[in-house]
């Protein structure tokens, strides 16, 4: 089964206001962990990477936290925008696993309201 | 260039009929992967070749067969399908460094595949 999950899937948000996505994983051997975002009709695009010897790292309006204690991860987007509509995966891998063998999560839906 | 490319963007096809799916990267990557996603699914792990060599099969049924015949070029030959297998197929690549641990995946946009 899957190592990591997501409870399922919408969060609306208003426009400007902050978004978090939450993903927990259950494999305390995960290094690598990433966030996509899928817009409909559209491949997965990578959006930002941590690894496990971090527990936070910020990309432009977005963060990621890692909780190893906890295995939590989530995705912080700033001041969300209606261009931020999308399905949003966590991604895991670790060291030991199946060479490139990303375990998605199920996915949580944002819709952004103008 | 960070871009994957897959054509075609749609295909339609008959259970009888045989038809190939092609991704290119030109990133230098040495990993290239096909994954398949059924609506509001995530994707699901196909094949990866790793340096034009396949490294991993997820039981995957003989009516895809992949081939790498470069570095950059990645197929899906399709025989024989079913209509359970219709879904966008994904193809990504990664470079392949240190062993996949920290290794960054890219996507493409997707074939959307309907088999009638």
């Amino acid at each position: 089964g899957e190592s990591v999950g997501l409870h399922l899937p919408t969060l609306s948000v208003q426009e400007g206001d902050n978004s978090i996505i939450n993903c927990a994983y259950s494999n305390s051997a995960s290094d690598y962990f990433i966030w996509y975002k899928q817009e409909s009709g559209k491949g997965p695009q990578f959006i930002i990477d941590i690894r496990s010897n971090m527990d936070k790292r910020q990309g432009q309006r977005v963060t990621v936290l890692l909780n190893k204690t906890v295995k939590h991860l989530s995705l912080q987007i700033a001041a969300t925008q209606p261009g931020d509509s999308a399905v949003y995966f966590c991604a895991e891998n670790y060291y030991g696993g199946s060479q490139g063998n990303l375990i998605f999560g199920k996915g949580t839906k944002l819709s952004v309201k103008p | 260039d960070t871009e994957v490319t897959q054509t075609p963007k749609h295909l339609v096809m008959g259970m009888t009929n045989k038809k190939s799916l092609k991704c290119e990267q030109h990133m230098g990557h040495r990993a290239m992967y096909w994954y398949k996603q059924k609506a509001k699914k995530p994707p699901e792990l196909m094949f990866v070749y790793s340096y034009e060599k396949l490294s991993i099969n997820e039981s995957v049924p003989s009516r895809f067969s992949p081939e790498c015949p470069n570095s950059s070029l990645l197929n899906l030959h399709l025989h024989a399908l079913q209509p359970e297998d219709s879904a966008l197929y994904l193809c990504a690549s990664s470079p392949a460094n240190r062993g996949f641990s920290t290794d960054t995946q890219y996507f493409g946009p997707g074939t959307r595949l309907t088999v009638l």
